[in-house]
């Protein structure tokens, strides 16, 4: 069983760039969650994707958007990069319901400089 | 909406010393409970569970119970040990399957 693979490990942007970072989900895992963990702080829920559909966002605007492909893998997109987007950015992959809690990967460090 | 609220830290003890890590949450209806554990440099690992009221989550030592009446959650280990050392994490997730975490405490275990 293999687990959640996320890429790249680091990044570093300069303010205004498009970043795209990528999620490889768990095997037999339908869900993508995507967290936004600034230093010191509790991940923030960003959006989830199921089925290939956005179900449910978080407090993020429009210019962080997301992909789920027909295998589950998921991608995550920032345009317009900010200073404050410099964070760790977190994959988790889960079943449907979630009730048996999430899969992370080891998560992306974006740097904006 | 759904919403956790962890201890603040840093809570710094000594090898084999007790344990608690206070969880309380808000939620509309019947969330499930968990307590994830970061060790630096990488991600979350789901540490224990629970998913109705009066359950007990336990794993590698530490335990966990879902009290409804308290809407808590508290975290406890009888001896920690070193290799405990790391930021730990309670979250709720509610019917739509949207994981909420608190803002985390970060434990240190001195020899």
């Amino acid at each position: 069983e293999t687990g959640v693979t996320q890429s790249p490990t680091h990044l570093i942007k300069t303010r205004g760039q498009q970043v795209t970072l990528r999620c490889s989900s768990q095997s037999g895992h339908n869900t993508v969650s995507w967290y936004q963990q600034a230093l010191g702080q509790g991940p923030q829920f960003i959006f989830q994707y199921y089925r290939e559909e956005e179900n449910g966002r978080g407090n993020f605007p429009p210019r962080f958007s997301g992909l789920q492909f027909p295998n589950y893998s998921s991608e995550l997109n920032v345009n317009a990069l900010e200073l404050d987007d410099s964070a760790l950015y977190l994959c988790a992959s889960s079943d449907r319901d979630g009730t048996y809690g999430y899969t992370f990967g080891s998560g992306t460090r974006l740097t904006v400089v | 909406g759904n919403s956790v609220t962890q201890m603040e830290g840093p809570v710094t003890l000594s090898e084999e010393a007790f344990l608690t890590i206070n969880c309380t949450y808000t939620a509309t209806g019947y969330p499930s409970l968990f307590w994830y554990v970061q060790y630096p440099g990488e991600g979350l690992q789901l540490l224990l569970k629970a998913t109705k009221a009066d359950d007990k989550g336990s794993n590698k030592g530490f335990e966990a119970t879902y009290r409804k009446e308290t809407t808590s959650f508290h975290l406890e280990k009888g001896s920690v040990q070193v290799s405990d050392s790391a930021v730990y994490f309670c979250a709720l997730s509610g019917r739509n399957n949207d994981m909420r975490f608190g803002a985390g405490t970060r434990l240190t275990v001195k020899p």
